[in-house]
C-alpha cells in the first residue's frame, strides 16, 4: 500500500540521547515535511526539503536537523534530546505543485 | 510568517449543520486547506482552495475570500464520526503549510 512510513511509533528516550526518527514515501513525491504536533499548538513545522538533495528550515528548527539523500526518505534527528521536544511528530509529503499534503502515522516521542 | 486562527472548540448535534470560521494573515498565499484529524491519528485532507468561492464535496464544502483573509469550513448533516480535530491550514509561495492549532468539533446525540 502507498503511503508514508514512520518509525518508531513511539519512544522514550532520556535527556540527552541523540535519536533519529524515520520516514519513508513510496508516492515519489518531491516535496517531504517534519511537523510537530503539541496540544494547543497544532501543527508546526521543523525542516522541509522540495526535492532530494535540498533541506529548509521551518518555525521551529533548533535542536533538530534533517537530511534528503534520495526522494524516499527523510530522516530527523534531534542530536541531544531535551525534555521540550515531548511531542507527536509527524512526516508528510506531497507533489509540489498541488500541495496536498500526506501524513505519516506519526512518532510520539517522550524525553525524560 | 503566518498567523491562522480559528475557535479552539464546537460543539453541534447530530444531523446540525457547523461552521468553522478560519482568519489569517500571511506574508504570502498560494491556497487554503482544510483537513480533519481524529483522536491519535493522522491528519487527512478534506478540501482545498485557491480561488475565491465556495467548493463543495458532499456534506463538506469549503470557501475562501483571499481580500478578507478569511475561510470557512461547513458541516452538514453531522454524524457521530465528524468528532474530530479541524485544521485550518495556509501555503505560502514555497510551498510550505502552516497550520492553525485546530478545532476541536464535538458532535452529540
Amino acid at each position: 500500500i502507498a503511503g508514508i512510513t514512520q518509525a518508531p511509533t513511539s519512544q522514550i528516550l532520556a535527556a540527552g540521547r541523540r535519536m533519529t526518527l524515520r520516514c519513508t514515501q513510496d508516492m515519489r513525491h518531491n516535496a517531504m515535511y517534519w511537523y510537530r504536533q503539541d496540544l494547543g499548538l497544532g501543527l508546526r513545522l521543523i525542516h522541509y526539503s522540495n526535492t532530494a538533495g535540498t533541506t529548509g528550515k521551518g518555525e521551529v528548527p533548533d535542536g533538530y536537523s534533517v537530511s534528503r539523500a534520495n526522494t524516499d526518505d527523510f530522516p530527523l534527528t534531534l542530536a541531544s534530546a531535551v525534555p521540550s521536544q515531548t511531542s507527536v511528530y509527524f512526516c508528510a509529503s506531497s507533489e509540489r505543485e498541488h500541495g496536498e499534503l500526506f501524513f505519516g502515522e506519526g512518532s510520539r516521542l517522550t524525553v525524560l | 510568517g503566518q498567523n491562522i486562527d480559528q475557535p479552539t472548540e464546537m460543539t453541534a448535534t447530530e444531523g446540525a449543520i457547523v461552521q468553522i470560521n478560519c482568519t489569517y494573515q500571511t506574508s504570502g498565499f498560494n491556497g487554503l486547506f482544510w483537513y480533519q484529524q481524529h483522536a491519535g491519528e493522522a491528519p487527512t485532507f478534506l478540501s482545498y482552495n485557491v480561488l475565491d468561492g465556495l467548493e463543495e464535496k458532499g456534506r463538506f464544502s469549503s470557501f475562501l475570500s483571499r481580500s478578507k483573509g478569511y475561510s470557512y469550513l461547513l458541516l452538514k448533516e453531522l454524524q457521530m464520526k465528524d468528532s474530530a480535530s479541524y485544521l485550518c491550514a495556509v501555503r505560502d509561495n514555497d510551498y510550505k503549510l502552516s497550520f492553525g492549532a485546530g478545532t476541536t468539533v464535538t458532535v452529540r446525540a
